[in-house]
């Protein structure tokens, strides 16, 4: 019953080195999604995907890569890593179906310090 | 667009109070869900409430019952006899189904509630 799992938990960087966050989740949803929370931010949209082989840009993309080669897996990419982007990421994924839209089932977060 | 707006930025209360956390929410879309979350000291998000824009029966979960009017825009959250246990950030969200903001999910700023033995 894993739902949706982030890899990795923690991480530090140096400026301008690059990493990938990898999502993967087992509910078979199409939709999935990833989040930044900031202090007295809330929780920012980073990118999302409707579908394999589709992504969309949310509110702060600037940044950010994403790809969704599979269904099941969400990788957001951090070409060039600068201090403001430490932060907590979440991904999330979510159903749609008969009319009825599901909630998020997110991930455990992983924390990334850019230093 | 999609706007959510949660003006109180933290509430303290003594435990065994009622309190209200408020939700307003913008959208030109006439079929939308809204949300709420809860997220602990320890980090995760844990979901609590989804209601469509077309069911505005207010509804109860033990402690927790939500308040959905749609003529103010509101989807707001009470915790009756608060306990310790309680003390979280609260997130208000919502999504829609229209064209304007199709699957995207829009978060408040949250809430952070303090329940005071």
């Amino acid at each position: 019953n894993a739902g949706v799992t982030q890899t990795p938990k923690f991480r530090v960087l140096k400026t301008g080195q690059s990493m990938t966050l990898l999502c993967a989740q087992d509910m078979n949803h199409e939709y999935m999604y990833w989040y930044r929370q900031d202090p007295g931010m809330g929780l920012r949209l980073i990118h999302y995907s409707v579908g394999e082989g589709t992504t969309a840009k949310g509110e702060v993309p600037d940044g950010y890569n994403v790809s969704r080669l599979k269904k099941q897996n969400f990788l957001l990419g951090l070409e060039s890593a600068a201090p403001s982007q430490t932060s907590v990421y979440f991904c999330a994924s979510s159903f749609r179906t008969g009319g009825v839209t599901g909630e998020l089932f997110f991930g455990e977060g992983s924390r990334l310090t850019v230093l | 667009a999609q706007k959510v707006t949660q003006a109180q930025t933290e509430i303290s209360v003594v435990e065994k109070e009622d309190v209200t956390l408020d939700c307003v929410y913008e959208t030109r879309d006439t079929t939308y869900y809204l949300f709420w979350y809860k997220q602990p000291p320890s980090g995760e998000l844990v979901f609590l409430i989804r209601r469509n824009s077309f069911d505005e029966q207010n509804e109860i979960s033990g402690r927790y019952s939500w308040n959905f009017q749609k003529s103010t825009s509101s989807f707001n959250f009470t915790i009756t006899a608060s306990q310790v246990v309680d003390s979280a950030v609260y997130f208000c969200a919502l999504t829609t189904t229209g064209t304007s903001g199709t699957y995207k999910y829009i978060f408040g700023t949250g809430t952070r509630l303090k329940v005071l033995a």
